[in-house]
């Protein structure tokens, strides 16, 4: 199915530990994000990559870092875990007039760190 | 700083009924307004999305209403079945096209009873 693909589904990490998340998309979208989902507090973008080569910090970009490896591909790393960061998160892609499309949203990673 | 202000944080409406959910925002250069809808388990969906030059857009049982002047926007959703139990977003950025990013409102979760 088209889509954007996340994984893994669930990660639990030690505080200090380090991962990848992966964020696939099929659709030839140019622009990704990553946010992170907190109750009560909405989705806040981390990171975000306009275009194919390009990457900007979002609302809360510290202790996070991404690769944007090609069109398809949009990876977010944590480099040295924090409690802080135990959160659900999004990658999405669009593409053409957001008014009729909107973003894509993955289905979400749950990580927990402790 | 939260840009975009969303009221109530939780609604519990009886099947038939009216929900109302209402957004606040700050940035007088945001000029696309989308909802998103969110199913547990699920990356957000699109719902509906207007722009600041309409007072009011309908899509079946949905609509949006618009108050430039205020800075303020809702979602109604009339006649409203126990399907639509889910967390709803509002959402606003400056343009709708590729690269633009969203700012998401803190999420409204509604729960409609049979």
């Amino acid at each position: 199915n088209a889509g954007v693909t996340q994984t893994p589904k669930f990660q639990v990490l030690k505080t200090g530990q380090s991962m990848t998340l992966q964020c696939a998309q099929d659709m030839n979208h140019n622009s990704m994000y990553w946010y992170r989902q907190d109750p009560g507090m909405g989705l806040r973008l981390i990171y975000y990559s306009a275009s194919e080569g390009t990457t900007d910090k979002g609302e809360v970009p510290n202790g996070y870092n991404v690769s944007r490896l090609n069109k398809r591909e949009f990876s977010l790393r944590l480099e040295s875990a924090a409690p802080s960061q135990t959160s659900v998160y999004f990658c999405a892609s669009s593409d053409r007039q957001l008014l009729f499309y909107g973003y894509t949203f993955g289905s979400g990673t749950r990580l927990t760190v402790v | 700083q939260q840009q975009v202000k969303q009221s109530p944080q939780s609604l519990i409406v009886q099947k038939g009924g009216i929900s109302i959910i209402n957004c606040a925002y700050e940035n007088t250069a945001f000029d696309y307004f989308p909802w998103y809808q969110q199913f547990p388990g699920k990356g957000p969906a699109l719902l509906i999305a207007i722009r600041p030059d309409v007072s009011e857009k309908k899509e079946g049982r949905f609509t949006i209403s618009f108050n430039k002047s205020a800075k303020q926007f809702s979602l109604h959703i009339m006649d409203s079945q126990p399907g639509d139990s889910a967390t709803y977003f509002c959402a606003a950025s400056v343009g709708e096209t590729s690269g633009s990013r969203l700012t998401f409102g803190e999420g409204t979760q509604l729960t409609v009873n049979p």
